[in-house]
């Protein structure tokens, strides 16, 4: 399988600890997308990298969020000091972003229940 | 503010029926509209987006600027055509989806 893959699919963990979700995207994609979604809504953009620069950050994310892609080529996305708030689904997405193509590509999901 | 709404939380018909899901939008600029569809227990994947004007698996999609509108049409439904289908709107670079849909076609 070539699509955008993320680690772990699921994860629980206890108030006030942190947790690192990773996002492999689709090889020479240039863009890497972080969404959360929770139950009943659809996704909502969190934030951007294109390469190794993060481009754009949602107001949604706190400062107890903070996204890498160091090599530009896997993305990880941490939480501290989590939340039971934080519970949802977040979805990494990849995109070739050229002048023809809007696509962006979906991972499976990383559902977090905070207990 | 940008937005996009998708009014109907369940869409209930039986094969052969039509189908219209709903998808309106507020935009400031030229928008770039895609309707997104999640079948049961895979990824979220690209239906069809407002610029290539294509059809994919019958479903179509047209953007009505003076009624800020983008609805997903299909003249006749199919049983696999059961998913959640989400409108989107690129905002400079990122998707605002809406809600979703949850379409359910009955034999």
């Amino acid at each position: 399988d070539t699509g955008v893959s993320q680690d772990p699919r699921h994860k629980i963990t206890k108030r006030g600890q942190n947790v690192t979700f990773r996002c492999d995207p689709i090889s020479e994609h240039n863009r890497l997308y972080w969404y959360r979604q929770t139950l009943g809504q659809g996704p909502e953009f969190l934030t951007y990298f294109q390469n190794e620069a993060q481009l754009e950050k949602s107001r949604l994310l706190s400062d107890r969020f903070s996204a890498e892609r160091p090599k530009g080529s896997f993305s990880t996305l941490e939480i501290q000091r989590t939340e039971q708030g934080d519970s949802a689904m977040y979805l990494c997405a990849s995109s070739p972003r050229t002048a023809y193509s809007y696509e962006q590509y979906f991972g499976p999901g990383t559902r977090l229940t905070v207990t | 503010a940008q937005r996009v709404t998708q009014p109907e939380k369940l869409l209930s018909v039986f094969k052969g029926a039509p189908v219209e899901l709903k998808c309106n939008y507020s935009y400031s600029g030229s928008p770039e509209l895609f309707w997104y569809v999640q079948y049961s227990r895979q990824r979220l994947q690209l239906l069809l987006r407002h610029i290539s004007r294509e059809s994919i698996k019958g479903f179509t999609a047209d953007l009505n600027k003076g009624e800020t509108s983008f609805h997903l049409k299909k003249p006749f439904a199919q049983e696999e055509d059961s998913a959640m289908y989400y409108c989107a709107l690129d905002n400079t670079d990122k998707l605002i989806f809406g809600t979703g849909t949850r379409l359910q076609v009955f034999p």
